[in-house]
């Protein structure tokens, strides 16, 4: 009963490097995201996905390149890394125009660090 | 654009006491949903409990409970007979049915106190 998974769960990169975090859902869920949290600023959004082929951006999405080619996986892609972006990552999922719950199920995050 | 706030950034409490923490939301929408996530020292995202807006009933589990005041946008969790195991950072949390984005505020660090 795997649910979310994100790896890696830490990271440390140099100014400029890139690198892809990786998110996989074997619920079937349409919906996923990316989160990234930082002291006193609770999660905030990055990007979002409602299905395959479909992304869109959330509220600090600069920076960051997602794409979702398959129902279950959605990395996300840090193309030239900044000191700004050493966070905590998280990728959630959950059902698309929310039925039922309505909740999301979020991975157990990511820290990337860069130096 | 809906946000969520969090006015207490820490509150402690005595275990076995009770506690309230406080949120408050804005959007112009009539359907939604409002949560809330305990994250322990181990960050992982934990969902203690869910409202929906159309449900006047206070949704409860267990020992926490909600105060969810629609007019007033307000959505507090009350922990009765606090134990060790619940400090933890709480966030509430906000989800349109029509976005299907999730929107947290910043957060309470919960201390408990033996």
């Amino acid at each position: 009963n795997a649910g979310v998974t994100q790896t890696p769960k830490f990271q440390v990169l140099k100014t400029g490097q890139s690198m892809t975090l990786q998110c996989a859902q074997d619920m079937n869920h349409e919906y996923m995201s990316w989160y990234r949290q930082d002291p006193g600023m609770g999660l905030r959004l990055i990007h979002y996905s409602v299905g395959a082929g479909i992304t869109d951006q959330g509220e600090v999405p600069n920076g960051y390149n997602v794409s979702r080619s398959t129902t279950e996986d959605f990395p996300l892609r840090l193309l030239s890394a900044a000191p700004s972006q050493t966070s905590v990552y998280f990728c959630a999922s959950g059902l698309f125009k929310p039925q039922g719950t309505g909740e999301l199920f979020f991975g157990e995050g990511s820290r990337l660090t860069v130096l | 654009a809906q946000t969520v706030t969090q006015s207490q950034p820490e509150m402690s409490v005595q275990e076995a006491e009770t506690v309230t923490l406080s949120c408050t939301y804005d959007t112009s929408e009539s359907d939604y949903y409002l949560f809330w996530y305990k994250q322990p020292p181990s960050r992982q995202m934990i969902l203690v409990i869910r409202q929906e807006a159309y449900k006047q009933q206070n949704a409860t589990e267990n020992r926490f409970s909600v105060n969810f005041q629609k007019a007033a946008k307000s959505f507090s969790l009350k922990i009765s007979d606090s134990q060790l195991g619940d400090a933890a950072m709480y966030f509430c949390a906000y989800r349109s049915r029509n976005t299907d984005k999730l929107i947290f505020g910043t957060g309470t660090r919960l201390q408990v106190f033996p």
